[in-house]
C-alpha cells in the first residue's frame, strides 16, 4: 500500500488566499484525522471523519476552516480566507477500526505570508 | 478530558547508551492504547512502539521497551544502545475509542540529541 498521501507537501500563499490541502488514505481505513502541528501548540486535532462522517470538529479553529470526505478516498481541508497564524504543518492520518495505530501522511507545510 | 504531558522538553544521550523519556496522562477510562511516536527532521511520523491498556506486560520493539505503569497513568519509553538514527522528536500519545468516538490525544514532545 502507498500509505496515507498528502498533496501539496509545501504551498505558500499570501493573507487573504484561499487554501485546500489534499488527503487519500489508506484503502480500508475507516477514520481519517486532520491535525495541525506548529511550535508553540505542539499537535493539535483539528476534526475527523469515521465512514466517511464527521465525528469531532471541536479542534477547527474557526469558521474560515472546513473539512470534507466526499468518499472513502478522499478528504480536503480548506482555509478560506488564510492569515499568517494559519502557517503550521498539516498531517492526514488514518487508521481502521480494529487498531490502534494512527498512519500518517507526510505533511503538507503551509506558510502564509 | 484525556490529556498527555511530557514534562522534559529536551533530552541528550551519548552513543551506545540508554535513555528514558517520560510521559504521564490523565483518564478516567480503564481500556485504551498508549503509543510512542518518532519525528525525525524529515518530519514523518513514525510509529515507535504501542501498548494496549489491559495488558500488564511492558511492550517491546527491539531496542525500545516502555514502562506502563497503569495506576500511576505513566508511560515511559527507554531506548537501550542508543544511535544517531535515534535523534528526533518524540510523541507519547493516548487513544481511547467507543463506537464511531476515537480521538488520539499527543503530548507536547520532547527533542533527543545523540552525542556521537
Amino acid at each position: 500500500d502507498a500509505g496515507v498521501i498528502q498533496s501539496p507537501r509545501h504551498e505558500v500563499t499570501e493573507m487573504g488566499q484561499e487554501v485546500t490541502l489534499r488527503c487519500k488514505p489508506i484503502s480500508g481505513h475507516d477514520y481519517l484525522f486532520w491535525y495541525r502541528q506548529t511550535m508553540m501548540r505542539g499537535l493539535e486535532l483539528l476534526i475527523y471523519f469515521n465512514n466517511n462522517v464527521p465525528i469531532d470538529d471541536s479542534g477547527m479553529p474557526e469558521d474560515r476552516f472546513s473539512a470534507k470526505m466526499p468518499n472513502a478516498s478522499f478528504s480536503t481541508l480548506k482555509i478560506q480566507p488564510s492569515e499568517p497564524r494559519d502557517s503550521a504543518v498539516y498531517f492526514c492520518a488514518s487508521r481502521r477500526q480494529d487498531t490502534g495505530e494512527l498512519f500518517f501522511g507526510e505533511g503538507s507545510r503551509l506558510t502564509v505570508l | 478530558a484525556q490529556t498527555v504531558t511530557q514534562s522534559q522538553p529536551e533530552m541528550s544521550v551519548q552513543e551506545a547508551e540508554t535513555v528514558t523519556l517520560s510521559c504521564t496522562y490523565d483518564t478516567s477510562e480503564s481500556d485504551y492504547y498508549l503509543f510512542w511516536y518518532k519525528q525525525p527532521p524529515s518530519r514523518q511520523m513514525i510509529l515507535v512502539i504501542r501498548q494496549e491498556a489491559y495488558k500488564q506486560q511492558n511492550a517491546t520493539e527491539n531496542r525500545f521497551s516502555v514502562n506502563f505503569q497503569k495506576a500511576a497513568k505513566s508511560f515511559s519509553l527507554k531506548i537501550s544502545d542508543s544511535q544517531l538514527g535515534d535523534a528526533a522528536m518524540y510523541f507519547c500519545a493516548y487513544l481511547y475509542y467507543t463506537g464511531a468516538n476515537s480521538k488520539l490525544t499527543f503530548g507536547k514532545g520532547i527533542t533527543l540529541s545523540v552525542r556521537p
